[in-house]
């Protein structure tokens, strides 16, 4: 079946640009995650859907960032007026709903990344 | 706070050698520990996952990982390494009490020589 798609792989943008960053996840799988990996931070977690909700925003790095959900599906991650520290591959995962009894949580399937590069 | 380890930047194996990729935690409550690969140019792969049960847990591709409690430490291993195995390899936890994101350790390169 098709997994967690993303668009667009690659995008290029001057400094000061918005920018929107589209996944769409796995049917089924209420969870959302979205994830930052670039070289001098590795792996990052930005934020986590529930439904069209996000309970965690922990981890977006400044108020130029932002990702709504609709629909319990497709998920776009914007970030406003782009600073060259923002350039990064986006990943984005989909899993079931955390499940409960002895296997309280499921594997994440991660979508192949945008890489965003900021001049 | 929660952590997840890898000692080791980049691992190098010959073909067919078994091979050993690191990873240590350190986790509030009970561990649950999950292997992901990275081909370049991809997303993450899931390959296995410990959630309870047995120690040694069996996954994709031919992998296997080694949950040591004493230790703090689960170590994937494969017993005989293959030039297509060659990618970047993550050791991730979901935090505690937080909606099952996951934190990741910094990553292990294997390089798989013929």
């Amino acid at each position: 079946g098709a997994g967690v798609s993303q668009s667009p792989s690659n995008k290029v943008t001057e400094k000061g640009k918005d920018v929107e960053l589209r996944c769409d996840p796995i049917s089924g799988h209420t969870a959302l995650y979205w994830y930052r990996q670039s070289l001098g931070q590795g792996l990052e977690f930005l934020i986590y859907f529930q439904g069209n909700s996000a309970p965690d925003k922990s981890g977006l790095p400044s108020d130029r960032f932002s990702a709504e959900r609709t629909g319990g599906s497709v998920s776009t991650l914007t970030i406003q007026r782009t600073q060259q520290e923002d350039s990064a591959v986006y990943l984005c995962a989909s899993s079931l709903t955390r499940g409960g009894g002895s296997a309280p949580y499921n594997e994440q399937f991660f979508g192949p990344g945008t890489r965003l590069t900021v001049l | 706070a929660q952590s997840v380890a890898q000692p080791e930047d980049q691992v190098n194996v010959a073909e067919g050698n078994p091979l050993t990729v690191k990873c240590t935690y350190s986790v509030s409550g009970n561990p649950y520990l999950f292997w992901y690969v990275q081909y370049p140019n991809r997303g993450l792969q899931f390959l296995l996952k410990y959630i309870t049960g047995d120690n040694l847990v069996k996954g994709s591709y031919g992998f296997e990982a080694e949950f040591n409690k004493s230790q703090t430490s689960f170590h994937l291993k494969k017993p005989s390494a293959l030039v297509s195995d060659s990618a970047l390899y993550f050791c991730a936890a979901p935090v505690s009490g937080g909606y099952n994101k996951l934190i990741f350790g910094a990553g292990t390169r294997l390089a798989v020589h013929p």
